[in-house]
């Protein structure tokens, strides 16, 4: 158990639709990432938030977006969502935004889209 | 251009014995770090061990070394002693530092089969 959580572990959903994954951070750590893993296009990193600000931002669609609270949650919004947005979605926290060791990973949420 | 390439899109391994799974990189970062992650059937993503790019020595966890030739820009994992638990998906990755954030880049993967 990596101490990061994700929720829900399943989602389907239809196309059009709205849906929001939402992630908690290990204790104490600050980054938060959002990666995308699809058969296609492999394991994509989509956005990194420290301590509420967005740091870095990678092949994350207009359709996509996120947030970091000040509880230091996350969420990743997706909407008008398409048949291709299916995947498994991971978060992954670490301590600090330069960290020089292991993000940690959440269980991820697999996101069907019918 | 990839960044990271894992050739070996799938390698089976006998029980006990040892296997090395490629990775080669391409960065002109003086300063980067390096990792491998192993994913089972269950879609966890499981960190295994962190070369720096300034370590000297190779990095090591448990049955797990990473064959580190900074000159050749490769970072192959070596896991000693197979067991059946270790039949999984294994990504290498690498950490990319710009503007003060950092994001992982993560190889294909190889698909790692331990055969009793």
């Amino acid at each position: 158990d990596s101490g990061v959580t994700q929720t829900p572990k399943h989602l389907i959903t239809a196309t059009g639709q709205r849906v929001t994954l939402r992630c908690s951070p290990r204790s104490g750590d600050l980054s938060v990432y959002w990666y995308q893993q699809s058969l296609d296009q492999g394991l994509q990193f989509l956005i990194q938030y420290y301590n509420g600000e967005e740091r870095a931002k990678g092949n994350i669609l207009e359709r996509f977006s996120a947030q970091q609270f000040p509880d230091l949650h996350s969420e990743l919004n997706l909407s008008s969502l398409e048949l291709g947005d299916s995947a498994l979605y991971f978060c992954a926290s670490s301590p600090r935004t330069d960290s020089y060791n292991e993000q940690f990973f959440g269980p991820g949420t697999r996101l069907t889209v019918l | 251009a990839q960044k990271i390439t894992q050739t070996q899109p799938g390698m089976f391994v006998q029980e006990k014995e040892a296997v090395t799974l490629d990775c080669t990189y391409d960065t002109s970062d003086p300063s980067y770090g390096l990792f491998w992650y192993k994913q089972p059937s269950s879609g966890e993503m499981i960190f295994l061990i962190y070369q720096g790019s300034y370590d000297q020595q190779n990095a090591t966890e448990g049955r797990y070394s990473l064959n580190f030739q900074k000159a050749r820009k490769s970072a192959n994992l070596v896991i000693s002693a197979s067991q059946l638990g270790d039949s999984a998906m294994y990504f290498c990755a690498m950490r990319e530092t710009q503007g003060g954030s950092e994001k992982l880049v993560f190889g294909k993967g190889t698909k790692l089969t331990v055969n009793p």
